[in-house]
């Protein structure tokens, strides 16, 4: 069963901590994503990645940066964690290749700064 | 710019009952559009998907879509509403094969 890989369901952690959220994927996907959601506010693009080595800021990538070292790897890095980065975070992948168009999601982390 | 709208963030019917969810899109290209479902405390599960060629979608859980150009909407039906299909529904679109704009959502509820 092809899936996305979240290392982690449930975070805490400090304020002013660095934060790596991890994403893996075994679908030989192109493109990688990183969301936020948060209730009221829907879904919202932090980073995202066509390739290797390759990162695009999404609509909020202010206190966020990412890594994509391997194809199947995709990184969310939170320099210095603050309470209003407390939120569920969504790694997501698709093909490169419309008819194979979708995403496909990760099950999530649930990151709490304290 | 792409951008989806979903009319309507609670929907509530009752078991048996026709589900319907609103959802319109506009796109400067001819779009690709998609519905996902999202269960309490999980990521998003692609539904159905619109790429090309049928314009009526049919997706698991007998959903289905039907892409409506000249009103630039993609709607999600259900003939038959299941306690089971509670959850909250994004419609996407994108007018590539990269990235999707997602609507705010619809949170569905059945009603026994």
């Amino acid at each position: 069963d092809v899936k996305v890989t979240q290392s982690s369901r449930y975070l805490v952690k400090r304020t002013g901590e660095k934060v790596f959220l991890e994403c893996v994927q075994d679908m030989d996907h192109e493109n990688m994503f990183w969301y936020r959601q948060d209730p009221g506010l829907g879904l919202r693009l932090i980073y995202f990645s066509y390739d290797v080595k390759m990162k695009e800021k999404g609509d909020i990538p202010e206190g966020y940066s990412v890594s994509r070292e391997k194809k199947e790897r995709f990184s969310l890095i939170l320099e210095s964690a603050s309470t209003n980065q407390t939120s569920m975070y969504l790694c997501a992948s698709s093909s490169e290749i419309p008819y194979r168009g979708g995403y496909t999601f990760g099950s999530g982390t649930r990151l709490t700064v304290v | 710019a792409q951008s989806v709208t979903q009319l309507g963030s609670h929907v509530s019917v009752s078991e048996g009952a026709l589900v319907l969810l609103r959802c319109n899109y506009s796109s400067s290209v001819p779009p690709y559009l998609f519905w996902y479902v999202q269960y309490p405390n999980q990521g998003l599960q692609l539904l159905l998907k619109y790429t090309t060629g049928a314009t009526l979608v049919k997706g698991i859980n007998g959903f289905e879509a039907e892409f409506k150009k000249s009103e630039t909407s993609f709607h999600l039906t259900k003939p038959s509403a299941h306690m089971s299909d509670a959850a909250e529904y994004f419609c996407a679109v994108s007018e590539d094969a990269g990235k999707s704009t997602f609507g705010d959502g619809t949170t569905l509820t059945v009603k026994p």
